[in-house]
This record gives C-alpha cells, sequence and structure tokens, in this order.
C-alpha cells in the first residue's frame, strides 16, 4: 500500500499568521489517465471529514482561498494564508492513485 | 444539495453481523461510484470498500475482504454494508462517500461498537 506521510503531526498556530502542511507519499501519485489523486481533507471534533482541495490544487466551493494545494509526484503541500479560528481541527490528506486508496496520519491545527 | 444518511450502526458481540445502511439524495446515484471508510475511535481515515454505479466493479481492503460485501440498490438510492464475523478492530464510525478517487461527499457517519 502507498503509505502517505504527513508533517507535522501537530501544529500551533498565530491567528492571522500562514500555515502549511507537508505530505509525502512513498510512490508516485500521478495515474495513467494524466491526473494526480492528491486531495486534502478537513475535519472538526465531532464532524466527518469535509473535502478541502481535490487532484492537488483544486479548491472545492465555499471553501476560503486562503486555502491552497500545490505539489507534483511524491510531495504535496496545504498551505493556509492567515489561519481563522474556524480552521482548527485535524489535516488529512489522502491518495487516490493506487488501490487500497490511503490517508495520511493527520495533522492536528490548534490555535496557540 | 448532496446528502448521505448512514443508518444501522450499533453495539454487537465479536463474531456476530451488522449491516449498514446509506440514503443518498441530491444527484444521480446510479450515475456514481460509491464508497465505504471507517474511523477508529481517536484515530485515521481507512478506505474499507467501493462500489460502482452498476455493481460490476467492486473493492475491498485486506482487513475486510471476505467478511464484508458492499452492494447497492440504485432504484432506492441506497448503499449497503453487510458485515460479519465482526472483531474489535472493526470498531469504528462508517461513513458514506460519494465517488472514490476524489471523495467529494461524506456522510455524517455511524458508529459500529464491537464488543462483548
Amino acid at each position: 500500500d502507498v503509505v502517505m506521510t504527513q508533517s507535522p503531526l501537530s501544529l500551533p498556530v498565530t491567528l492571522g499568521q500562514p500555515a502549511s502542511i507537508s505530505c509525502r507519499s512513498s510512490q508516485s501519485l500521478v495515474y495513467s489517465d494524466g491526473n494526480i489523486y492528491l486531495n486534502w481533507f478537513h475535519q472538526r471534533p465531532g464532524q466527518s471529514p469535509r473535502r478541502l482541495i481535490y487532484k492537488v490544487s483544486n479548491r472545492d466551493s465555499g471553501v476560503p482561498d486562503r486555502f491552497s494545494g500545490s505539489g507534483s509526484g511524491t510531495d504535496f503541500t496545504l498551505k493556509i494564508s492567515r489561519v481563522e479560528a474556524e480552521d482548527v481541527g485535524v489535516y488529512y490528506c489522502m491518495q487516490g492513485t493506487h488501490w487500497l486508496w490511503t490517508f495520511g496520519q493527520g495533522t492536528k491545527v490548534e490555535i496557540k | 444539495q448532496v446528502q448521505l444518511v448512514e443508518s444501522g450502526g450499533g453495539l454487537v458481540k465479536p463474531g456476530g453481523s451488522l449491516t449498514l445502511s446509506c440514503a443518498a439524495s441530491g444527484f444521480t446515484f446510479s450515475d456514481n461510484y460509491m464508497s465505504w471508510i471507517r474511523q477508529a475511535p481517536g484515530k485515521g481515515l481507512e478506505w474499507v470498500s467501493y462500489i460502482s454505479g452498476s455493481s460490476h466493479d467492486t473493492n475491498y481492503a485486506d482487513s475486510v475482504k471476505g467478511r464484508f460485501t458492499i452492494s447497492r440498490d440504485n432504484a432506492k438510492n441506497s448503499l449497503y454494508l453487510q458485515m460479519n464475523s465482526l472483531t474489535a478492530e472493526d470498531t469504528a464510525v462508517y461513513y458514506c462517500v460519494k465517488n472514490t478517487r476524489v471523495a467529494a461527499y461524506w456522510g455524517q457517519g455511524t458508529l459500529v461498537t464491537v464488543s462483548s
């Protein structure tokens, strides 16, 4: 199985400051159709995950533009330009290229 | 809007069985692959299974292969997960998810607890 490794696992941030989460895959995530199925999710306590970013850099409808995704091959990054209080929770990357599709361990974002 | 509502979770003894259901609305159910993803208490996310719109294509994580069966009823816009030979390691919130590779929409989840 493809292993997805996130860092850091815990990220204390100051309101209004930027934040960045790294996600590395153990194999290239380029699929045979040319797409890279690397997605990002946000899970607040007691809620189900919500997709933020799909296929590396495509922001979902309703997701604030302070969220951005980038990367290629095996290295990917989720950036929050200015953290707001509602951004706390756990962020997961997920690869949908190689079955069994797998998630990173999660990065817990909290306000300092 | 897309809605996915899971049901059927509960407390079951080790070795027991349970069937989860997911009622879908807000999109053309029969045109979409559907999946089950689970999350053990306080843990990360694990893909369990997926099924194509026609039911011809299914797949399972090794951890559940031979014990779980995914199915759907397109006339009822419903997805199912039949779970047999349950163990404590199957204790988790089970999410119904629209799509596969991009996991677009998630239900609120249903909790399955396997305990004697």
